[in-house]
């Protein structure tokens, strides 16, 4: 199975919230799995990244979460400004082939 | 670092014509080159990897002949897209992944196609 399953769909926070989008997949023999913001008209942009033998990892206000049991993982933004409002994609690598989730589009009211 | 560049950025043909898009990587060198393709609001899908010098390996239901790629050197890959139709309007975004067993894959800014 090569599906990424990302939720939810839309999520609206207030600035200072923590968003959390999830995404799970079936394939274990994905080996990476970044995640991406992308702005209207814009190519996507890394914005963190963990390997299977990492159950999370934090860059800045970005943080993922990852449960290699249930083959789930998820990011957090920490103190969310209007500026992350953006689609977020995650994905999942195998053979260097990324598969995307669906995509969360994400509205951070001032 | 870690710069990918696509040119144009967004162009308009007749139906029937055919597109040239290309994808730089400008301040490191990719073996590897993907190209992608995006729908209004929906995510993107793998249409194909190119390795430098060698054939590209499109995925289940592309067209290799309509979605002609060439990846020519270590900073360049283009995608053709021949014989255009008003379907094959779409966002076409590359990556590159730099050489040395890198997992990460850098993103152009994507080029937008619509086909009259």
């Amino acid at each position: 199975q090569q599906q990424v399953k990302q939720s939810p769909q839309s999520l609206i926070v207030q600035k200072g919230g923590i968003p959390i989008i999830n995404c799970a997949y079936e394939n274990t023999a994905f080996d990476y799995f970044p995640w991406y913001q992308q702005f209207p008209g814009k190519g996507p942009a890394l914005l963190i990244a963990i390997r299977p033998d990492v159950s999370e990892k934090k860059e800045g206000r970005f943080t993922i979460s990852f449960n290699k049991s249930a083959k789930q993982f998820s990011l957090h933004i920490m103190d969310s400004q209007p500026g992350d409002s953006a689609t977020y994609f995650c994905a999942a690598s195998f053979l260097s082939r990324l598969t995307f989730g669906e995509g969360t589009q994400l509205t951070v009211n001032p | 670092g870690a710069v990918v560049s696509q040119h144009p950025s967004w162009v308009i043909c007749k139906s029937g014509t055919s597109v040239k898009i290309e994808c730089r990587s400008l301040d490191f060198q990719a073996t590897t080159m993907f190209w992608y393709r995006q729908f209004p609001k929906q995510s993107l899908m793998l249409m194909a990897t190119s390795n430098e010098g060698s054939k590209a390996t499109y995925e289940q239901g592309v067209e290799k002949d309509k979605f002609l790629i060439n990846h020519a050197s270590l900073t360049l890959s283009t995608l053709t897209v021949t014989s255009a139709h008003p379907e094959d309007s779409s966002f076409y975004i590359c990556s590159a992944r730099a050489s040395g067993g890198s997992y990460e894959q850098y993103f152009g800014p994507g080029t937008r196609l619509t086909v009259t």
